[in-house]
This record gives structure tokens, C-alpha cells and sequence, in this order.
């Protein structure tokens, strides 16, 4: 069974850029749900899809958004990016959400500049 | 505020020796889940605990939750220098599907 897979891996952008990052779930997970990781504040929950619906959101301003596709994929998107948006986002699929197990890809490292 | 406070931050033991992390809240919590991160790569599940009082043991990883489900705890016996990552653990509140994690362990075992 193939794994969590986000892509790009590697990103770097300069300030007032936007940008997609994609996640591709296990197949026949239907929740997605999207984290930023930073040293200072650790792992910050960003939003969770299930079934094409954002069912939760975490306290992050409006320029982080994503979407769920029929097929479970997710975007996240951040516009008029800014230098504290540098962090590894991370994307979680699981069957059912929180209280099923999550499996984590391996992450995009987003770099502002 | 964090809803999920881990202690120790950072822990560097010698091979062999036991350690012990903690996960505490004010919060309570309908299940409680602990994950091992190494570097460049996602968490990765260790175990869930679901019920107030429990103990799960993994190899040599003994996992607690508490009996009001606010706090948790995970024991390492005879440390191995391949248990070192970061360790963070995550609730899940009743109703709620949203996954909480802690502030993270930062652990390093010393040949």
C-alpha cells in the first residue's frame, strides 16, 4: 500500500509569492488534514478535509487555505507569503480523522526569502 | 497557550540507561496517541491509548495514559541509540476530530 505523498519536497519563494503544496493519501483514506511545523512552536494544526469538506480549521489567518479533490487529494495554499511562513508542512491521511491512525508524508520544506 | 505541554524538552541519556516523558494537560482527552519523528521524515505512530488508566507496552516502550485522560506518560527501558527523535504526543478531545499535539521531546541516546 503505497504511503503519504506530498510534493514538492523542497521549496523556496520569495516574499508576496503564493504557493501550492500537494498531498496524495493512502487510497481509501478520506481525511486529510494539513500541519505546520516550526522549531519555535512545534506542530501547528492548519485545517482538516474529509470527503471534498473542511470539517475543522486551526487559528491561522486567512491566507493559508487548501481543498480536497473527489479523489482525496489535497492542496494547501499559502498567498503573499511572508518569512515566518518558512516551516515544514506536513500532511496526515487517515480512514476516519482524529481518532484513527494518522500516517504522515514526509513533508514540504518551504523556504521564504 | 500550548494545550498539550511535554517535558522534558530535550533529553540526552547513555545507552542503556531508562528514561521517561511526560505529556500533561488541563484538558481532557477521548484518546491520546504517541509518535517518533526523525529528521527530514513525518511522525510516525507509535501507539493509541483510549481508555483512562491504560498501559501499552511496545517492545521495550511502556505508554500510560492517566486516569482522568489529561496526561500521559511513555517509559523507554535500556535506551538504544536507534530510539533517538523527537517524541511528541497528540490528543484528540471528545467530539472533536482535530489531532492536538504536544511541544515535543527532543531525545538523544549516546553510544
Amino acid at each position: 500500500k503505497a504511503g503519504v505523498t506530498q510534493t514538492p519536497r523542497y521549496l523556496i519563494k520569495t516574499r508576496g509569492q503564493q504557493v501550492t503544496l500537494s498531498c496524495s493519501p493512502i487510497s481509501g483514506h478520506r481525511s486529510v488534514s494539513w500541519y505546520q511545523q516550526t522549531p519555535g512552536q512545534g506542530l501547528q494544526f492548519l485545517f482538516e478535509y474529509f470527503s471534498e469538506t473542511q470539517r475543522n480549521k486551526g487559528n491561522f489567518p486567512g491566507r493559508f487555505s487548501g481543498r480536497q479533490f473527489s479523489n482525496s487529494r489535497s492542496e494547501m495554499n499559502v498567498s503573499t507569503l511572508e518569512l515566518g511562513d518558512s516551516a515544514l508542512y506536513l500532511c496526515a491521511s487517515s480512514s476516519q480523522g482524529a481518532r484513527t491512525e494518522a500516517f504522515f508524508g514526509q513533508g514540504t520544506r518551504l523556504t521564504v526569502v | 497557550t500550548q494545550l498539550l505541554e511535554q517535558s522534558p524538552q530535550f533529553l540526552s541519556i547513555q545507552e542503556g540507561e531508562n528514561l521517561t516523558v511526560y505529556c500533561n494537560s488541563s484538558s481532557v482527552f477521548s484518546s491520546l496517541q504517541w509518535y517518533r519523528q526523525e529528521p527530514g521524515e513525518g511522525p510516525v505512530l507509535l501507539v493509541t491509548v483510549v481508555t483512562g488508566g491504560e498501559v501499552k507496552k511496545l517492545k521495550r516502550l511502556t505508554f500510560q495514559f492517566g486516569d482522568a485522560r489529561k496526561d500521559s506518560s511513555l517509559h523507554i527501558t535500556a535506551a538504544q541509540p536507534g530510539d533517538t527523535g523527537l517524541y511528541l504526543c497528540a490528543g484528540a478531545r471528545f467530539g472533536n476530530e482535530k489531532l492536538t499535539f504536544g511541544t515535543g521531546t527532543r531525545l538523544t541516546i549516546i553510544p
